[in-house]
């Protein structure tokens, strides 16, 4: 169990480029959640998916932002024509869905758009 | 909808005494989670302690235990013999338990907690 990881770690780019975060969930876990933090803010949920399904988006997820789970693992958040205010940290969670489902962190990947 | 309130930006504490952290929230639901995350300077989040709303007994792991009030709606979380290695951001966050909700946490706006040597 190597924990949730993402990639890149930090990011900068310039207003109007995309740019798209991976995550890798603990292994079997068949729950993924991204969510959004802004600093001195608490995290925003942004969305989930259960397996590869993504079964709720939050009315924060404009039509800039679309995210996938392709095969029930890995996990992609793609940003396009980004802005300034999309500047956050981008947390992905992982769990088991059962009833002692817990969330498990990554380490989050840092956006500054220029 | 629920909310989760952190209304305490800062607290501070000498090492080894014991800190409350305090936190409210608000849900018309009766079956939830709560939980407390712990997220250190530029390092990810960590759970610290969970508590189900059915059970009437707080949670405890070692040296951290909540104070769970059903009716008042209030979850704190009591640090005790506090270490440097506590200092962080802590949130608190809930979860509803409803069959077939979306298992999404809500996190309240997170408090500093520094550590004095």
């Amino acid at each position: 169990d190597t924990g949730v990881s993402q990639n890149p770690r930090h990011k900068i780019t310039k207003r109007g480029q995309n740019v798209t975060f991976r995550c890798d969930p603990i292994s079997e876990h068949n729950r993924l959640y991204w969510y959004r933090q802004t600093l001195g803010q608490g995290p925003e949920f942004l969305t989930y998916f259960q397996n590869e399904a993504q079964l709720e988006k939050s009315r924060l997820l404009s039509d800039r932002f679309s995210a996938e789970r392709p095969k029930g693992s890995f996990s992609t958040l793609e940003i396009q024509r980004t802005e300034q205010g999309d500047s956050a940290m981008y947390l992905c969670a992982s769990s088991h869905r059962g009833f002692q489902e817990t969330q498990y962190f990554g380490p989050g990947t840092r956006l500054l758009v220029l | 909808a629920q909310t989760v309130t952190q209304s305490q930006p800062e607290m501070s504490v000498q090492e080894a005494e014991t800190v409350t952290l305090s936190c409210t929230y608000d849900t018309s639901e009766s079956d939830y989670y709560l939980f407390w995350y712990k997220q250190p300077p530029s390092r990810q989040m960590i759970l610290v302690i969970r508590q189900e709303a059915y059970k009437q007994q707080n949670a405890t792991e070692n040296r951290f235990s909540v104070n769970f009030q059903k009716a008042a709606k209030s979850f704190s979380l009591k640090i005790s013999d506090s270490q440097l290695g506590d200092a962080a951001m802590y949130f608190c966050a809930y979860r509803s338990a409803k069959r077939g909700a979306n298992s999404k946490l809500t996190f309240g706006k997170g408090i500093t907690l520094s550590v004095r040597p």
